[in-house]
């Protein structure tokens, strides 16, 4: 069975500043797909960036940025220039690909808060 | 880009009582919908998987016979909580997978059920 671990249940930072989401995972999958969601207070769940495993280069959407670490099992994000509104949680989340019905495991999550 | 509508976005019933929630796909067709129960502070939990036209999977724990999953077309599924108590009261989120194959699950808004 996968799993996600979200180790941080919740940080803070200064706007403007960088800050690390930590993520790891298990599975014995080969072929997969990460991905991070945010969750603002409007509870809408919003795709920040996904990952799919047979790439190599870290997927970036403009100020975030994964690190992926297949060998280890490692998904961070980093939110460069941090913004009030990236105040959110955070879900990593794992989804094994090549099946129409493969379901999205969701870490616990990680609570951010952007400080003005 | 790919909206999922959900009706409505929050209900208030009374302990025995049904109530329906409708999730939508807008602008593609949906092959697989998602349904997930979220409490304050929590992850998502999923609850079960409908494709168009079968009957739907549920998740070890998920009563069937209390929540009725229908996907009755490709753009449209429904999840009704049958004789509902106040300890169903929770956020109740869809999200719909691309028939043309994309891996990415669009969700959503969220629908906030109340038992009184």
């Amino acid at each position: 069975a996968q799993t996600v671990t979200q180790s941080q249940p919740e940080m803070s930072v200064q706007e403007a500043e960088t800050v690390t989401l930590s993520c790891t995972y298990d599975t014995s999958e080969s072929n997969y797909y990460l991905f991070w969601y945010k969750q603002p207070p409007s509870r809408q769940m919003i795709l920040v960036i996904r990952q799919e495993a047979y790439k190599q280069q870290n997927a970036t959407e403009n100020r975030f940025s994964v690190n992926f670490q297949k060998a280890a099992k490692s998904f961070s994000l980093k939110i460069s220039d941090s913004q009030l509104g990236d105040t959110a949680m955070y879900f990593c989340a794992f989804m094994r690909a090549g099946n129409r019905d493969d379901k999205i495991i969701f870490g616990k999550g990680t609570r951010l808060h952007i400080l003005p | 880009g790919a909206v999922v509508s959900q009706h409505p976005s929050w209900v208030i019933c009374k302990s025995g009582t049904s109530v329906k929630i409708e999730c939508r796909s807008l602008d593609f067709q949906a092959t697989t919908m998602f349904w997930y129960r979220q409490f304050p502070k929590q992850s998502l939990m999923l609850m079960a998987t409908s494709n168009e036209g079968s009957k739907a999977t549920y998740e070890q724990g998920v009563e069937k016979d209390k929540f009725l999953i229908n996907h009755a077309s490709l753009t449209l599924s429904t999840l009704t909580v049958t004789s509902a108590h106040p300890e169903d009261s929770s956020f109740y989120i869809c999200s719909a997978r691309d028939l043309k194959g994309s891996e990415t699950q669009y969700f959503g808004p969220g629908t906030r059920l109340l038992v009184l």
